[in-house]
C-alpha cells in the first residue's frame, strides 16, 4: 500500500523567505506524485505533478519540487514566499497501475509572516 | 470554462437522517472520485468512477454510503443514517482519463457537512 508522509503539520516563514515543504513517499514502484494547494474554504488546486518525465517539476505560483528516488522524497520549494502564499499543502500519491485515486498526506499549513 | 461544482455547499442534519451530495464534473470528464476531508482522517479517497465501468468502492466507509453516476455525468453521494463522525467535507473530483494516461484531477469546492 502507498503512502505519504509529510514532516511538519504547520511551517512558518517570513515574507520572501524560502518556502520547504516536505514529502516522502512509501511505494513499491515509483508512483506518480503531486502537490496540491487548499484556500480557506475552497478546494484543492493542483500546484504540480511529477509523472516520470524531468525529476525536477516546475508549478503554478513559483513552486517546484523534485523527485528523489533514492531519498523517495518529493519536497515542494519556492525561492521567496509571498503573503498570498499561505494555505494548507497537500503531497499525494497515486499508482500508476490503479485506479488513479490519490492517496493524500496529512498536510502542511503554512503561515506567511510580515 | 466552468469547473467542478458541488451542492450544497453546507449541510447541517441531525443524526440519523439521510443526505444527499451533489457533484457536477467538468463536462467531458470521464473520471469522478469522491474523496472526505476530516480533522481526525485527513483527506481520505471514498469511491470512483470511470466511463461505464463498475465503480470502485474500495474507500467507503460503511454500508451507510453509497453513491451513483447518472449518465455518466452528475454523481450523487448519499449518506444514510448519518452519525456524528460524518461531520466532514465531501470533495468531489473529475478528470479526463484517455488509454493510459493520466490527467489532472480537478477538485470542487466541497461541501461542508454537519451532524448534529
Amino acid at each position: 500500500a502507498q503512502s505519504v508522509t509529510q514532516l511538519g503539520s504547520h511551517v512558518s516563514v517570513s515574507e520572501g523567505a524560502l518556502v520547504l515543504l516536505r514529502c516522502n513517499y512509501s511505494s513499491s514502484v515509483p508512483p506518480y506524485l503531486f502537490w496540491y494547494v487548499q484556500y480557506p474554504n475552497q478546494g484543492l488546486q493542483l500546484l504540480l505533478k511529477y509523472t516520470s518525465a524531468a525529476t525536477l517539476v516546475k508549478g503554478i505560483n513559483g513552486f517546484e519540487a523534485e523527485f528523489k528516488k533514492s531519498e523517495t522524497s518529493f519536497h515542494l520549494t519556492k525561492p521567496s514566499a509571498h503573503m498570498s502564499d499561505a494555505a494548507e499543502y497537500f503531497c499525494a500519491v497515486s499508482d500508476r497501475s490503479s485506479a488513479r485515486q490519490l492517496t493524500f498526506g496529512s498536510g502542511t499549513q503554512l503561515t506567511v509572516l510580515p | 470554462g466552468a469547473g467542478v461544482s458541488q451542492s450544497p455547499s453546507n449541510k447541517v442534519t441531525e443524526k440519523g437522517k439521510d443526505v444527499e451530495l451533489r457533484c457536477d464534473p467538468i463536462s467531458g470528464h470521464t473520471a469522478l472520485y469522491w474523496y472526505r476531508q476530516s480533522l481526525g482522517q485527513g483527506l481520505e479517497f471514498l469511491i470512483y468512477f470511470q466511463g461505464n465501468s463498475a465503480p470502485d468502492k474500495s474507500g467507503l466507509p460503511s454500508d451507510r454510503f453509497s453513491a451513483e453516476r447518472t449518465g455518466g455525468s452528475v454523481s450523487t453521494l448519499t449518506i444514510q443514517r448519518t452519525q456524528q463522525e460524518d461531520s466532514a467535507v465531501y470533495l468531489c473530483a473529475s478528470s479526463f482519463i484517455s488509454g493510459g494516461a493520466w490527467e489532472t484531477q480537478y477538485f470542487g469546492p466541497g461541501t461542508r457537512l454537519l451532524v448534529l
